[in-house]
Formats: structure tokens, C-alpha cells, sequence
């Protein structure tokens, strides 16, 4: 159990293009979801919070405008990463809370990575 | 051998020797702690917690070792195998339902 996929897992897309990267509990909900950025050879770097329902929390530094977070349902949290720029390239993860029994785990998605040319 | 530099440091050792992961952490008031191990191009893989009332966590080959005094963590890997080499990050969290924030990481090279 406690499955979070990340679709998709890797992507190209050319600079001043959007790109959307959709997160889903399998077989849980989760009112609330992670987005984090991890550039090459370096840590996760929390960018935002996602409340079902609700807007996004974000990270100090983090452009709310250019990486677009929805959270519709208890199952799926979308970032859009808006006109994306070859800085944006990095491995974007997903994490879902538990909220059960383990009120302090966080399950993790496999990952996509974005390639802006 | 240990060495840091611009990026990630590294750990080198032999198969089968015991292998000790530090991590400092930041933050005096995180309550939970995680291990995760990293290969390339996945997602963090979970290897064991520990809670802040705890100073000691034993798993399968692995134990954790938490020290609040100084804010810090470590792993040991009994018995390291090349399937053991990755990057490993520690993470805290202050509260349920608050984001885990990871630690620098440490890349583990086990060489046969």
C-alpha cells in the first residue's frame, strides 16, 4: 500500500513552453501533498505545500506565478511549470502525507525529470 | 575514506565493512527523523525513523543514532554491500503533517 505515482516520469519540452506534472495516491487519500526540486547532485528542496482544496503554500524564493500547483482531489496534485526556462531542468518529486496511523510518514513519487532545451 | 567538496560528500568503503552516515540537522524542535536511500534517477527510498524520544533505532542491518544535544543523526550499515551504494539523506520534521527537509546527503560508494 501507500503507492504515489508521478507522471510523467520524464519529459522535454522547449523553453517559454508550460509543462504539467500530475502526482497521484494509488491507494490512499492525501489532503496534503509535497512538491520538492532536486538539482543534480544536490538535496530535495521543499518548493510548496498542496492542500486539497485549498491554494498552495510556498517555499521562500519559490514563484508561485511560474510553477502553478492545483490539488482538485484527495488523490491527484498537479504542478504546472510555466514558460519554462532551461534553469527549470531539475528532478521534481512528489510526496503525499500520510495522515493515518504513521501521522509523520511521507510517501515519495519516483520522480520526473524536466529537460527544458 | 571521507571527502567533501562542492557537491555531495562521498563514503568509500570495501564490501562488508560497517559504514556510518552523519547528518547535522537544524532545526531543535523536529519531533520524527528519516533515513532515505536515493539511487539515480529515483525517488527517496525509506530505511528507517526514529522519533526525538528515542536515541537509538535498530532495522535490518541497519541502526540509527540520534544525539538531540548536538542535532545529530547518524546511520550505520552493518555488513555493506555494493547493492548499499546511493546517495542517503537524513530529513526532519517538526509535526505531523508538516514537510519532511532533508539534509545535505551523502554519497555512499562500496567498491568489491
Amino acid at each position: 500500500g501507500a503507492v504515489v505515482s508521478q507522471h510523467p516520469s520524464w519529459v522535454i519540452c522547449k523553453s517559454g513552453t508550460s509543462v504539467k506534472i500530475e502526482c497521484r495516491s494509488l491507494d490512499f487519500q492525501a489532503t496534503t501533498m509535497f512538491w520538492y526540486r532536486q538539482f543534480p547532485k544536490q538535496s530535495l528542496m521543499l518548493m510548496a505545500t498542496s492542500n486539497e482544496g485549498s491554494k498552495a503554500t510556498y517555499e521562500q524564493g519559490v514563484e508561485k506565478d511560474k510553477f502553478l500547483i492545483n490539488h482538485a482531489s484527495l488523490t491527484l496534485s498537479t504542478l504546472t511549470v510555466t514558460s519554462a526556462h532551461p534553469e527549470d531542468s531539475s528532478f521534481y518529486i512528489c510526496s503525499a502525507d500520510s495522515q493515518g496511523a504513521q501521522p509523520y510518514e511521507q510517501y515519495f513519487g519516483p520522480g520526473t525529470r524536466l529537460t527544458v532545451t | 575514506g571521507e571527502s567533501v567538496g562542492l557537491h555531495l560528500p562521498t563514503l568509500s568503503v570495501q564490501e562488508g565493512d560497517n559504514s556510518i552516515i552523519n547528518c547535522a540537522y537544524s532545526n531543535s524542535a523536529s519531533d520524527y527523523f528519516i533515513w532515505y536511500k536515493q539511487e539515480s534517477g529515483k525517488g527517496p527510498q525509506f530505511i528507517i525513523d526514529i522519533r526525538s524520544n528515542m536515541d537509538k533505532r535498530q532495522g535490518q542491518r541497519v541502526t540509527v543514532l540520534l544525539n538531540k544535544t548536538v542535532k545529530h543523526l547518524s546511520l550505520q550499515i552493518a555488513a555493506t554491500q555494493p547493492g548499499d551504494s546511493a546517495v542517503y539523506f537524513c530529513a526532519e520534521k517538526a509535526q505531523a503533517g508538516t514537510a519532511l527537509i532533508f539534509g545535505k546527503g551523502t554519497t555512499l560508494s562500496v567498491s568489491s
